[in-house]
């Protein structure tokens, strides 16, 4: 069935770091991927999004192109900021009907000043 | 417009007990679905209600049910509470517009945090 899989984390970076944290995903067709975000004692919080093959979704100074050739949705940012530190999860909708989403198991990110 | 709203923040149940969680979706939205996350891992997905009928459901046993209101709100009730029940409970909200394969945006509330002793 249709699944992400994302880095195992947790991942520890200074401020002003580059950021990525890879996303594989397997589905049949094309669906939307998504990258949530949860700071901590909050729910999920939609990042970004990208709805076809080639897209870019971006939000905040993160980035994550949906690569087919690859199967491939990795989140990108060019310099974190410790506010940035949270769980991040990658995700796509069940194709199959009710209107549900599959999440990976998350990454932590913890950015250091 | 006043978004997904859940409550309890925090409930601590002992096992073999009941639990009902709440859930107010986002104005405007017709479907609510549940999901367990527990620590460390990502949501997983329990069910969904539409039209005050499960629309779907994911990989757990019948001890899990629920109810939609024809304001759109939702319970979750977990029966015979165990151990691994322990998660952080994510309730979504959206405007389903019929039709399969097509994916409506969903809104998360904050969660309901169960401890199960």
């Amino acid at each position: 069935g249709d699944s992400v899989t994302q880095m195992e984390g947790p991942v520890t970076l200074s401020e002003e770091a580059f950021l990525t944290i890879n996303c594989t995903y397997t589905a049949t067709g094309y669906p939307s991927l998504f990258w949530y975000v949860q700071y901590p004692g909050e729910g999920l919080q939609l990042l970004l999004k990208a709805t076809k093959a080639d897209d870019k979704g971006s939000n905040k100074g993160f980035e994550a192109t949906y690569r087919k050739e690859t199967t491939s949705f990795h989140l990108e940012k060019g310099s974190v900021q410790v506010s940035d530190s949270a769980v991040y999860f990658c995700a796509l909708p069940d194709q199959t009907g009710a209107n549900n989403l599959f999440f990976g198991t998350g990454t932590r990110l913890t950015v250091i000043p | 417009e006043t978004g997904v709203t859940q409550s309890p923040t925090h409930l601590i149940k002992t096992r073999g007990q009941q639990v009902t969680l709440r859930c107010s979706s986002q104005s405007g939205h017709n479907t609510v679905s549940w999901y367990q996350q527990a620590l460390g891992q990502g949501p997983q997905f329990i069910f969904q209600y539409y039209r005050e009928e499960e629309n779907g459901r994911g990989n757990f046993p019948p001890r899990f049910s629920g109810l939609q209101f024809p304001n759109y709100s939702s319970e979750l009730n977990v029966n015979a509470l165990e151990l691994d029940d322990s998660a952080l409970y994510l309730c979504a909200s959206s405007l389903f517009l019929g039709g399969k394969g097509s994916y409506n945006e969903q809104f998360f509330g904050p969660g309901t945090r169960l401890t199960v002793l």
